[in-house]
């Protein structure tokens, strides 16, 4: 039974197309995260979600749009794709510990972006 | 903006052989975890370190915490192919932030 799940695993798309990416996570974590691994394997967070309320948005384009229906789901929808937005989107999660949140991230397996 | 870099970028070693991972910030840490990725998997946390000079062992993981608590390192004794991957050190303020490391892809020759 995975713990963090993301769908779909890879995605290849027109420019100016709109897409989006599901992640579910099973551990009963109340904070989720999307993060971005461009072509040099740097992972940015993008989005980070508290029990369903936004507590990070990382100056990310507002093409972007996370949404999360409940703690256990956080859903990354893309509009007008750029060629810029290839890249691997991992969604984690983990558990807060109050105000000092040094929690296990736990990862997804990844969603591979491809924009032609 | 809080950074992290990591040196080496690139280490392609024989087995058997000892090896380092820096990973250095300007910026103070609450703690610092390191994360090891396979291809096509998402990172898996190895060890977390909290108090500064913290020195943690896993098998021949050896991982320690600056007295500052700015950077840490990470030393593999008698590395095998099974070590092979990207390894990431990940540092927290103590927010739900936790700034990835730039990586250091390890290559263990058998």
């Amino acid at each position: 039974d995975t713990a963090v799940s993301q769908t779909p695993k890879y995605l290849v798309t027109q420019m100016g197309n709109d897409k989006s990416i599901k992640c579910e996570q099973n551990l009963g974590h109340d904070t989720m995260y999307w993060y971005k691994q461009d072509s040099k394997k740097f992972l940015k967070i993008m989005f980070s979600y508290n029990n369903k309320e936004l507590i990070i948005n990382e100056t990310v384009p507002n093409r972007f749009s996370p949404k999360s229906p409940d703690k256990a789901h956080l859903n990354l929808h893309i509009n007008s794709l750029e060629l810029g937005d290839s890249a691997v989107y991992f969604c984690a999660s983990s558990q807060s510990s109050g105000r000092w949140n040094t929690g296990e991230l736990f990862f997804g397996e990844g969603s591979r972006l491809t924009v032609l | 903006t809080q950074l992290l870099e990591q040196s080496p970028q690139f280490l392609s070693i024989q087995e058997g052989e000892n090896l380092t991972v820096y990973c250095n910030s300007s910026s103070v840490f609450s703690s610092l975890q390191w994360y090891r990725q396979e291809p096509g998997e998402g990172p898996v946390l190895l060890v977390t370190v909290v108090t500064g000079g913290e020195v943690k062992k896993l098998k021949r993981l050896t991982f320690q915490f600056g007295d500052a608590r700015k950077d840490s390192s990470l030393h593999i004794t008698a590395a095998q192919p099974g070590d092979t991957g990207l390894y990431l050190c990940a540092g927290t303020s103590g927010t739900y932030k936790y700034i990835f490391g730039t990586g250091t892809r390890l290559k263990v020759l058998a």
